[in-house]
């Protein structure tokens, strides 16, 4: 059974730093891209982030460009991503997802989510 | 960017009722669609990919089709569990993959 559970959501002051976690199971971690999706409280799905299965290739949405970095740890099985300058905007529940397609080619639905980690950024 | 836009945004039905739901892109997306349920308070759940494929899992009552621009999600006889929010999602390349705006459906 696949499981991702995400961690580190947190009230964070406007400017403030956090860094997110997911923890990956129940699958070949490897082969597969990852990815974060984030929904604003009351609002639609937005796509974040994602890495390639083997993290050599990232992607960003323009809102987050510059501000946070997604990373992979094949040993740990885990993805991160780093988010700094943080604005109020970037409130949000953040959910892991696991691309659907091992072999798609920036081809990325997702099949797999996580439960998510709400951050909150506020003064 | 891609443009997804999904009509209608609410939509209200009964038990049994047959459902549609239509998901439009800005340009043609081939059948690079997947359409997702969420429920409240709970991650999505990816209900069909490539347009018309159902999920593992996912009920015979949900059905998908379209190609190009213009997509549609069907459900065939509306049940207690389907009230839920759908979103259809995009990914023809890296555009950026991109949501449509959602559709509630409630009971009526």
């Amino acid at each position: 059974e696949v499981q991702l559970l995400e961690s580190g959501g947190d009230l964070v002051q406007p400017g403030g730093s956090l860094r997110l976690s997911c923890a990956a199971s129940g699958f070949s971690f490897s082969s597969y891209a990852m990815t974060w999706v984030r929904q604003a409280p009351g609002k639609g799905l937005e796509w974040v982030s994602a890495i390639s299965s083997s993290g050599g290739s990232t992607f960003y949405t323009d809102s987050v460009k510059g501000r946070f970095t997604i990373s992979r740890d094949l040993s740990k099985n885990t993805v991160n991503l780093q988010m700094h300058s943080l604005r109020a905007e970037d409130t949000a529940i953040y959910y892991c997802a696991k691309v659907g397609d091992p072999s798609a080619l920036l081809l990325y639905y997702f099949d797999d989510w996580g439960q998510g980690t709400l951050v909150t950024v506020s003064s | 960017d891609i443009q997804m836009t999904q009509s209608p945004s609410t939509l209200s039905a009964s038990i049994g009722d047959r459902v549609t739901i239509t998901c439009r892109a800005s340009q043609s997306i081939s059948t690079w669609l997947a359409w997702y349920q969420q429920k409240s308070g709970k991650a999505p759940k990816l209900l069909l990919y490539d347009a018309s494929n159902l999920e593992s899992g996912v009920p015979s009552r949900f059905s998908g089709s379209g190609s190009g621009t213009y997509f549609t999600l069907t459900i065939s006889s509306l049940q207690p569990d389907d009230f839920a929010t759908y979103y259809c999602q995009q990914y023809k390349s890296y555009s950026p993959w991109t949501f449509g705006q959602g559709t509630k459906v409630e009971i009526k």
